[in-house]
């Protein structure tokens, strides 16, 4: 079956370190991909998406994430986390099922600590 | 740009009541989306509007739930009668065009327990 897996439920990061978040997904075909972060409070907000192309995304927030086919995995990146990236992350993907579907991951919850 | 507007934020009400929601998309998107939310996981679609007509209600609960937006602008979800695994964050989203690919802006959710 189509899915997207997040296999980590929650990271704890120093501030100022880097981080990587994890996602794997199972399509047979090229997916549409998307990273969304969800506040506290807030509704979910797009980080970045990947098409086709450029494998490597950059996005808003110093965010950036890249597409690798032989692994099935599209893991985001930032070089250097800010306590205010304490949120959770959801990695989706586009079935294209007649009209197109987006299907979420469970999410990466994130703390940051000083 | 308003963004999606959506109330009450929060519910509480007692298993077998009935509840209803309401979104308002931002202005001029054709898509309308309501997704349930439940604690620990991610949104799972319940029903897509293309303007007023229904493209995809494959995973509402038709049994207790229903939606609908008459207008093609603003929308209601409504359950009745609720069951304590309603409980959830119930959030609505819309897009400019009918792609599913295209980003999808999301209102805050409403917070809905049921006791």
């Amino acid at each position: 079956a189509q899915s997207v897996t997040q296999p980590d439920i929650h990271i704890t990061v120093s501030e100022g370190a880097s981080l990587e978040l994890r996602c794997n997904y199972s399509y047979g075909a090229t997916p549409y991909l998307f990273w969304y972060v969800q506040s506290p409070g807030q509704g979910l907000q797009l980080l970045l998406k990947y098409f086709s192309g450029d494998t490597l995304v950059q996005g808003i927030k110093g965010f950036e994430a890249e597409f690798k086919r032989s692994q099935s995995s599209f893991n985001l990146r930032k070089p250097s986390v800010h306590w205010s990236d304490a949120a959770e992350y959801f990695c989706a993907v586009v079935l294209n099922t007649g009209f197109q579907k987006l299907v979420f991951g469970t999410g990466t919850r994130l703390l940051v600590s000083p | 740009e308003a963004g999606v507007a959506q109330s009450p934020r929060y519910k509480i009400i007692e298993k077998r009541q009935s509840v209803a929601f309401w979104c308002n998309p931002i202005s001029g998107h054709a898509t309308l989306y309501w997704y349930q939310q439940i604690l620990g996981q991610g949104p799972k679609l319940l029903i897509q509007f293309q303007n007023n007509g229904v493209v995809d209600d494959s995973q509402l609960p038709k049994d207790r739930f229903s939606a609908e937006r008459l207008k093609g602008v603003d929308s209601t979800l409504k359950i009745q009668p609720a069951k304590l695994e309603d409980s959830a964050v119930y959030l609505c989203a819309s897009t400019p065009t009918r792609g599913g690919h295209d980003e999808q802006f999301f209102g805050p959710g409403t917070r809905l327990t049921v006791l």
